[in-house]
């Protein structure tokens, strides 16, 4: 069965600093792999997503990802994070059945001034 | 382009009563939906999921159910609550054949 895990329960990163967050997968074949951003009280807004093809991928909001199959993993990173970044950050995999994702616990992202 | 739509934003019920939580979505047809359940601090749990009218998979037995009595109308709904209930409910859509979901506000359900 698919599965995901976020190790990182909370991080804290400095306005201006670079961000990653940790996602690993468990997926037989090439998955499908999101991450989303939740502010509280929201619901998740897709940030980017891999199917195939360049492992490193783009998202909205200076973000990007990068596939690596030999790790399991699918980082989240941005080069400068801003206080408006401050949200959990989900991410997810798909790749089973019926259309449906396997969402990880998520990590939530605190900035400091 | 689609949107999609949750009310009410917030709900307090007692225990014991009645539930029923709306989704819509506009600008697709034939939308794959899904509720999900938040609880603090935790994960996103998949309740149900809808293919077509009429058709509904439920992922976790529990106290609620679902409906879809229009292609873009989804209903979850219960009918007595209880306090294991309270959470942050969310509906989400993808085009059918499609891994990639769109999310609703929301609803935070508080059971008292």
């Amino acid at each position: 069965a698919q599965s995901v895990t976020q190790p990182d329960i909370h991080i804290t990163v400095s306005e201006g600093a670079s961000l990653e967050l940790r996602c690993n997968y468990s997926y037989g074949a090439t998955p499908y792999l999101f991450w989303y951003v939740q502010s509280p009280g929201q619901g998740l807004q897709l940030l980017l997503k891999y199917f195939s093809g360049d492992t490193l991928v783009q998202g909205i909001k200076g973000f990007e990802a990068e596939f690596k199959r030999s790790q399991s993993s699918f980082n989240l990173r941005k080069p400068s994070v801003h206080w408006s970044d401050a949200a959990e950050y989900f991410c997810a995999v798909g790749g089973t059945g019926f259309q449906k994702l396997v969402f990880g616990t998520g990590t939530r992202l605190l900035v400091s001034p | 382009s689609q949107t999609i739509h949750q009310w009410p934003a917030t709900l307090v019920q007692p225990v014991g009563s009645p539930l029923s939580l709306e989704c819509t979505v506009e600008g697709t047809s034939n939308p794959n939906l899904y509720w999900y359940r938040q609880a603090a601090g935790r994960g996103l749990q998949l309740l149900f999921y809808s293919v077509g009218i009429g058709q509904i998979s439920s992922e976790v037995p529990q106290n609620l159910s679902a409906s879809r009595p229009q292609d873009r109308q989804f209903i979850l709904s219960s009918k007595k609550l209880l306090l294991s209930d309270s959470g942050f409910y969310l509906c989400a859509w993808s085009v059918g054949g499609s891994y990639e979901q769109y999310f609703g506000p929301g609803t935070r359900l508080t059971v008292t």
